[in-house]
């Protein structure tokens, strides 16, 4: 059964950092990628990258490169998303999901950057 | 990129009435290799993540009512409710997994007449 459960809810200073999990399920963490997709309140779906766990193969939306960074602990199925010098815009809700056709999603987990 | 854009922004449909929704892509997301629409729809309700209706353009997602269909090709994609119940009012979405940054649209929200 594929499950993904992700942290609690975050509030961080402007220019700080942020890290975010994502514990998978063992087949979910050896057989998919994990899309991680945020939304502004009231705004639409904006995919940030995405990472193969198994083989830590990431790939990044060209706005996140450099700021943004994907890792996977294979002992604990669970990966990670850490994005670096936040800015208030950063404020949104940060979804983990299947990769590609993203049939299953986390419940999600908020970011609120403010000073 | 490829750029998803759904018309209309909104709609309100009576109960039992059916509800269409378009998607454009600015690039055909068909893969000629395997003859597949690389598209697919979610619905999103208040404070509740996205969830999968039709991937592959047209292909129902295990659970989905049937009053819900995927159609189109290439570039040129619709969503269709042809019933609408209360339980359908809720913000949809397209998404291209053609290539990658995946993309989508910038969602449809249906409501009740």
């Amino acid at each position: 059964q594929v499950q993904l459960e992700q942290s609690g809810g975050e509030v961080k200073k402007p220019g700080s950092s942020v890290k975010v999990s994502c514990k998978a399920s063992e087949g979910t963490f050896n057989n998919y990628g994990i899309s991680w997709v945020r939304q502004a309140r009231g705004q639409g779906l904006e995919w940030v990258g995405s990472i193969l766990p198994l083989f830590d193969i990431t790939n990044y939306a060209q706005r996140f490169k450099g700021r943004v960074t994907f890792t996977a602990d294979k002992s604990t199925t669970t990966v990670f998303m850490e994005v670096n010098s936040l800015r208030s815009d950063d404020t949104a809700i940060y979804y983990c999901a299947t990769d590609g056709i993203m049939d299953y999603w986390g419940r999600g987990t908020l970011v609120t950057v403010s000073s | 990129d490829i750029v998803m854009t759904q018309s209309p922004d909104s709609l309100a449909v009576s109960l039992g009435e059916r509800a269409t929704i378009s998607c454009r892509s600015s690039q055909s997301v068909l893969n000629t290799s395997d003859n597949r629409n690389y598209l697919a729809w979610y619905r999103q309700k208040p404070r509740q993540p996205p969830t999968l209706l039709i991937y592959w353009a047209s292909t129902r997602e295990f659970g989905v009512s049937d009053r819900i269909s995927g159609s189109g090709s290439g570039t040129d994609f619709t969503l269709i409710i042809s019933s609408l119940q209360a339980a359908d009012v809720a913000v949809y979405y397209c998404q291209q997994y053609h290539m990658t940054p995946w993309t989508f649209g910038q969602g449809t929200k249906v409501e009740i007449k």
